[in-house]
């Protein structure tokens, strides 16, 4: 079944370490694809998003993602994450589907960052 | 400021009593959507509508209804909510049906049927 897959659901880190965050969709075709992230109690906000040109994307706060179309994948990564970043991820793939233009999310990574 | 609207944040209910969750947004946006959240499975989509008066189901449409009398109105309907529809639910809204249309969502309803 076509689908958003991310593979890590809880992650726990100390300040100032590197995270990846893994995402990969089984669609065939245009995507386009995005990364939210929802804070304790609040509501989802985009952090960036790929269309086209460049693979490598930044986006706000520090983090980027990178497109490889041959994996479909689209990691998110920060070099250095802060108690702040601690909130739930998600992965989404906007795509073509019989018309519908879905927007598809993953099942979320729950990012716990320890002082 | 734009933004999504969605009333009530939080509402407790009963088995069976018909509720509505409004949504409102002031970005002349064509295409909106009610996803529902739940732990381990992301946000899967309701219903959307890619216009005023067209509607069509998501991923879970059952035990749900949606109306688009208006650009900026999405009301989301229970007609006999039950404890499987115990969720957070969120609404969301695009410029339009092209697919590098940013989403955005508003502050969510969590819903707890008993």
């Amino acid at each position: 079944a076509q689908s958003v897959s991310q593979h890590n659901h809880h992650v726990i880190l100390s300040e100032a370490a590197s995270l990846e965050l893994g995402c990969n969709y089984s669609y065939g075709g245009t995507v386009n694809l995005f990364w939210y992230v929802q804070y304790p109690g609040q509501h989802l906000q985009l952090l960036l998003k790929y269309f086209s040109g460049d693979p490598l994307v930044k986006g706000i706060k520090g983090f980027e993602a990178e497109f490889i179309k041959s994996k479909f994948s689209f990691n998110l990564r920060k070099p250095s994450v802060q108690w702040s970043d601690t909130a739930e991820y998600f992965c989404a793939v906007s795509h073509m589907d019989t018309g519908r233009r879905a927007l598809t999310f993953g099942s979320g990574t729950r990012l716990q960052v320890q002082p | 400021e734009a933004q999504v609207t969605q009333n009530p944040r939080y509402l407790i209910t009963v088995t069976g009593k018909k509720l509505t969750v409004t949504c409102s947004q002031n970005m002349n946006h064509e295409y909106m959507s009610w996803y529902r959240q739940d732990p381990g499975l992301g946000l899967r989509q309701i219903y959307y509508s890619m216009n005023v008066e067209v509607t069509d189901k998501g991923d879970v449409p059952e035990g749900y209804k949606v109306s688009r009398k208006e650009k900026r109105n999405f009301p989301l309907i229970l007609e006999s909510p039950s404890p499987n529809q115990t969720s957070l639910y969120f609404c969301a809204s695009r410029k339009n049906r092209e697919m590098n249309t940013e989403a955005f969502f508003g502050q969510g309803t969590r819903l707890t049927v008993v």
